[in-house]
């Protein structure tokens, strides 16, 4: 099946730098690709999300970018915040033996921004 | 703002009881799904449902079981809680039966069995 690989955290940065979490896929076709983010002690929010390649995802000043040759969706922010502190998910679809599409999830980054 | 709601948010109980985890959503989705997880934030899928009468079991194996009667109400349940079923639980739910373009999470139950 599909797999993501995401960088290890913690990932620790100051207010205002510069944000790259790095995540990489293997897969068969051409899944969709997401990140999701989850702040302290709640569920998972869609982040972002790119369904072909080259398509770029971005929101809250947030970018993502599907690129297929080096099967990579890494996400970036130009200026962080204390508020962005949460954990951040990539993830793709995959199709179970049954047909079921699901999402499949890295490890998580937990990314901490101190003023 | 997603409409899927997780009770309880936390539970503490005893090994040996018998524990159901609520999910409902409002949205009308006809996929459903449980993840668990784990200390170290990996998320691993238990289970999932096509749609009303259909539960299938996941990547990782599960002692809990799904029932899914109502197409907004897909409760877990633990017939004999232990220790190693401590973990946190999210459900998820998602718009079309051939896709998944986004999946809205619940807000989680982090169970802890003592």
């Amino acid at each position: 099946g599909n797999s993501v690989t995401q960088m290890e955290g913690p990932v620790t940065l100051s207010e205002e730098a510069f944000l790259t979490i790095n995540c990489t896929y293997t897969a068969t076709g051409y899944p969709s690709l997401f990140w999701y983010v989850q702040y302290p002690g709640e569920g998972l929010q869609l982040l972002l999300k790119a369904t072909k390649a080259d398509d770029k995802g971005s929101n809250k000043g947030f970018e993502a970018t599907y690129r297929k040759e080096t099967t990579s969706f890494h996400l970036e922010k130009g200026s962080v915040q204390v508020s962005d502190s949460a954990v951040y998910f990539c993830a793709l679809s995959d199709r179970a033996n049954t047909g079921f599409q699901k999402l499949v999830f890295g490890t998580g980054t937990r990314l901490l921004v101190s003023p | 703002e997603a409409d899927i709601y997780q009770t309880p948010r936390y539970l503490v109980i005893g090994t040996g009881k018998k524990i159901t985890l609520e999910c409902s959503q409002t949205m009308g989705h006809d996929k459903m799904y449980w993840y668990q997880q784990d200390p170290g934030m990996e998320l691993h899928l238990i289970h999932y449902s096509y749609g009303v009468n259909s539960t299938e079991k996941g990547d990782l194996s599960s002692e809990s079981t799904v029932s899914r009667i109502r197409t907004e109400h897909f409760p877990l349940t633990l017939e004999s809680a232990r220790p190693s079923h401590t973990s946190q639980y999210l459900c998820a739910s998602s718009e079309y039966p051939d896709a998944v373009t986004e999946a809205f999470f619940g807000q989680g139950t982090r169970l802890t069995v003592v």
